[in-house]
C-alpha cells in the first residue's frame, strides 16, 4: 500500500543552525505534499505545503523542495529558534486530487538556546 | 469560524468495551478524517467520509468502524477494546475531499484502555 517514509526520527541542532528532514513516498499519483507542525499536547498545524507542479516553495525561514521523479520532498528550517522545537510530520496526498493523507511517523525536533 | 471540534477531551474504558468517539468538521467542509496517534507511530489512517459515505479506510481490524451524519459530524466506534487501542485519536477535516486544500485538525481524543 501507500507508505511515507520520513528521517530522521529526531533532531538536535543549536538555536540559529539550520533543519532539514526529509521524506519518501511510494504512491507516483501523490500530487500535494503538506507539512504539519505539532507542539507537545497540541493538534498539527499546518505549516507549508507543496503541489507537483512546482519544484520548491519558501515561506520566510521554512522551505519545501520536491523531487518527482526520486519520490522525495524535504523540509528545511533556517536560523532555528527555540519555538521551532516540536514533531514535524510530512504527508503525501493517496490519489489524485480527492483523497486522504498518508503521514510519515514525524521528526521530533529540538532546538537548543 | 470554528474549529473542527472533538469530544469527549478524554475517554477511560476497560478492556473488551465499546468507545464512541465524536467529530463536528469546520462549516462547509464535507469530508471528515480519523487519524490513531499512538506513541512513536505517527499518525496512522483510520477512516475517510464524505456525503455520508466511507470512502476510504486503513490498516485497521473491522472493530474500528464509524459513520457520518447528515450534518457531516461523524462518529468513531471502537469495539472490543484492547490495551494497544490507547491513543490520540484525531479528526481532520477537508472541502470535499479534496486535500489541496489541507486538512484542520481537532484537538483529539485521547483513549486510554485499561
Amino acid at each position: 500500500g501507500e507508505n511515507v517514509e520520513q528521517h530522521p526520527s529526531t533532531l538536535s541542532v543549536q538555536e540559529g543552525d539550520s533543519a532539514v528532514i526529509k521524506c519518501t513516498y511510494s504512491d507516483s499519483a501523490s500530487n500535494y505534499f503538506p507539512w504539519y507542525k505539532q507542539e507537545l499536547g497540541k493538534r498539527p498545524q499546518l505549516i507549508i505545503d507543496i503541489r507537483s507542479n512546482v519544484g520548491e516553495k519558501k515561506d520566510q525561514r521554512i522551505a519545501v523542495t520536491l523531487n518527482k521523479t526520486a519520490k522525495h520532498f524535504s523540509l528545511h528550517i533556517t536560523e532555528t529558534q527555540p519555538e521551532d522545537s516540536a514533531v514535524y510530520f510530512c504527508a503525501a496526498s493517496r490519489g489524485g486530487s480527492q483523497g486522504n493523507l498518508i503521514f510519515g511517523k514525524g521528526t521530533k525536533l529540538s532546538v537548543k538556546p | 469560524e470554528a474549529g473542527v471540534t472533538q469530544s469527549p477531551t478524554h475517554l477511560i474504558k476497560t478492556r473488551g468495551q465499546q468507545a464512541t468517539l465524536r467529530c463536528s468538521p469546520i462549516s462547509g467542509h464535507t469530508s471528515v478524517y480519523w487519524y490513531q496517534q499512538a506513541l512513536g507511530l505517527g499518525l496512522q489512517f483510520l477512516l475517510w467520509y464524505d456525503e455520508g459515505e466511507e470512502r476510504n479506510r486503513g490498516n485497521f481490524p473491522p472493530r474500528f468502524s464509524g459513520r457520518q451524519f447528515p450534518n457531516y459530524s461523524s462518529e468513531l466506534n471502537v469495539n472490543a477494546l484492547e490495551l494497544e487501542d490507547s491513543a490520540l485519536y484525531l479528526c481532520a477535516s477537508s472541502l470535499a475531499g479534496y486535500v489541496r486544500y489541507g486538512y484542520t485538525f481537532g484537538s483529539g481524543t485521547r483513549l486510554t484502555v485499561v
